[in-house]
């Protein structure tokens, strides 16, 4: 597609079920990565996939949180039992890593997580 | 630890004056900086971006300095259109390193350009 493409838009879960968010990423980009934003707070990194390296799972709050990408392109970011403070926009992003002008990301819409 | 600050979460301006958003950075091996913008229920989109080895970028309205001794850097938008009314992000990036490709956003600044 055009654009990177979040599903679902929108999830409400109760507490303690598991979750899956999907991401499909530009064709063609080697990079993905995702963030979310909680209330009043900023983009907050969770984890980022570049080509077939080793992913950088640096910034995933807790081991409840896990993310693969298959064939080097759709990501699925896994939640295992959701408590209410998971409740935010977990968005999705890719990028060409190298020689795009604005070194910048694409983001999809997002998924709004409600942990109800 | 915050690498990354935006300290105003919000700026209100009149249409046709400048916009000024300001964004602080801790650490120095960030070597590159990103504007987003957010509208409510869509994902941010690249706005503008600059390198550490310059300190002004233009394009069009959009204009972001970068000083490097002060680690400060400043969108400026002028003239300012009601249109521009959303939450803007700093981000940076150190592009040597492990952490290539990964970019640290700011806590967001809302600005509301009244008509």
């Amino acid at each position: 597609g055009a654009g990177v493409s979040q599903s679902p838009s929108n999830k409400v879960t109760e507490k303690g079920k598991d979750v899956e968010l999907r991401c499909d990423p530009i064709s063609g980009h080697t990079a993905l990565y995702w963030y979310r934003q909680s209330l009043g707070q900023g983009l907050e990194f969770l984890i980022y996939f570049q080509g077939n390296s080793a992913p950088d799972k640096s910034g995933l709050p807790s081991d409840r949180f896990s993310a693969e990408r298959t064939g080097g392109s759709v990501s699925t970011l896994t939640i295992q039992r959701t408590q209410q403070e998971d409740s935010a926009v977990y968005l999705c992003a890719s990028s060409f890593l190298q020689g795009a002008p604005s070194y910048g990301y694409t983001f999809g819409s997002g998924t709004r997580l409600t942990v109800v | 630890d915050q690498q990354v600050k935006q300290n105003s979460p919000s700026l209100s301006v009149q249409e046709g004056r400048i916009s000024i958003l300001n964004c602080d950075y801790t650490n120095s091996m960030f070597d590159y900086f990103l504007w987003y913008k957010k509208y409510p229920a869509e994902g941010p989109t690249f706005l503008i971006s600059i390198s550490s080895i310059k300190d002004k970028n233009e394009d069009g309205r959009f204009t972001v300095f970068l000083n490097k001794s002060a680690k400060h850097l400043s969108l400026h938008i002028v003239p300012s259109q009601p249109g521009d009314s959303a939450v803007y992000f700093c981000a940076a990036s150190a592009r040597g390193g492990t952490s290539y490709g990964k970019l640290t956003f700011g806590q967001g600044t809302i600005l509301t350009v009244h008509p």
